[in-house]
């Protein structure tokens, strides 16, 4: 079936790391993406990640794949009061017929304190 | 940075009524889909679109909804007579290439906030 699972909150300290982590099914995938949304706003793409890398780091962001476990996570370094957000992992569904489709988990509502 | 834009950015309509949400994608890209996430729900996929057909739907896309490009800029999504558990917010998104490398990222615009009484 088609599930991508995510914890739904996570409250971290500001200059502290936030892990956020995700699991997904289907092992066709070709990509994998975090989305922020913002309050009230649509979905941004953060980053993604090709199905063959481990790893992938972009300035404070580090995505860690483990693809037997079907596993994502992504860590925010130095976590801000402006990356407070609702965070998507999201799969690309297979492409056989030719078609591509995101697969959403439900979002992980990441709240930043002082 | 060209971007997916959307209007309305809010819709409130009554119940019965026909509405038109629109987008209009990144210029250079010929897949297009729509999304709908009901308020505090996962974010679901509803139909794909490419060279004027769908090419793929979900069960939550019946008969009561349609896509069309009517102009090359435009993309829209119909509901012919909503109910009000059609009540979401709508994302049009946009890609390159259907599969095949980066070209395939979705790119969303901000969606359309629909209310149905």
């Amino acid at each position: 079936g088609e599930d991508v699972e995510q914890s739904l909150f996570l409250s971290v300290r500001e200059g502290d790391s936030s892990v956020i982590n995700c699991t997904y099914t289907d092992s066709s995938s070709t990509y994998l993406y975090w989305y922020k949304q913002e309050p009230g706003a649509g979905l941004q793409l953060l980053t993604y990640i090709f199905s063959n890398m481990d790893m992938k780091q972009d300035q404070r962001l580090t995505v860690l794949l483990n693809k037997k476990d079907k596993h994502l996570s992504l860590r925010i370094a130095d976590t801000q009061t402006g990356d407070s957000a609702i965070y998507f992992c999201a799969e690309s569904k297979g492409v056989s017929g030719g078609y591509n489709k995101l697969i959403f988990g439900a979002g992980t509502r990441l709240a930043v304190h002082p | 940075e060209p971007e997916v834009t959307q209007t309305p950015s809010h819709q409130v309509t009554q119940m019965g009524q026909e509405v038109i949400l629109r987008c209009v994608p990144i210029s250079n890209h010929l897949y297009f889909y729509w999304y709908r996430q009901i308020l505090g729900q996962k974010v679901e996929f509803l139909v794909s679109f490419y060279n004027n057909e769908i090419s793929e739907k979900s069960e939550i896309f019946d008969d009561q909804f349609s896509v069309e490009r009517p102009d090359g800029s435009n993309f829209t999504l119909k509901i012919r007579s909503t109910k009000l558990e059609d009540s979401a917010m709508y994302f049009c998104a946009s890609s390159e290439r259907l599969a095949g490398g980066l070209l395939e990222t979705q790119y969303f615009g901000p969606g359309t906030r629909l209310l149905v009484l």
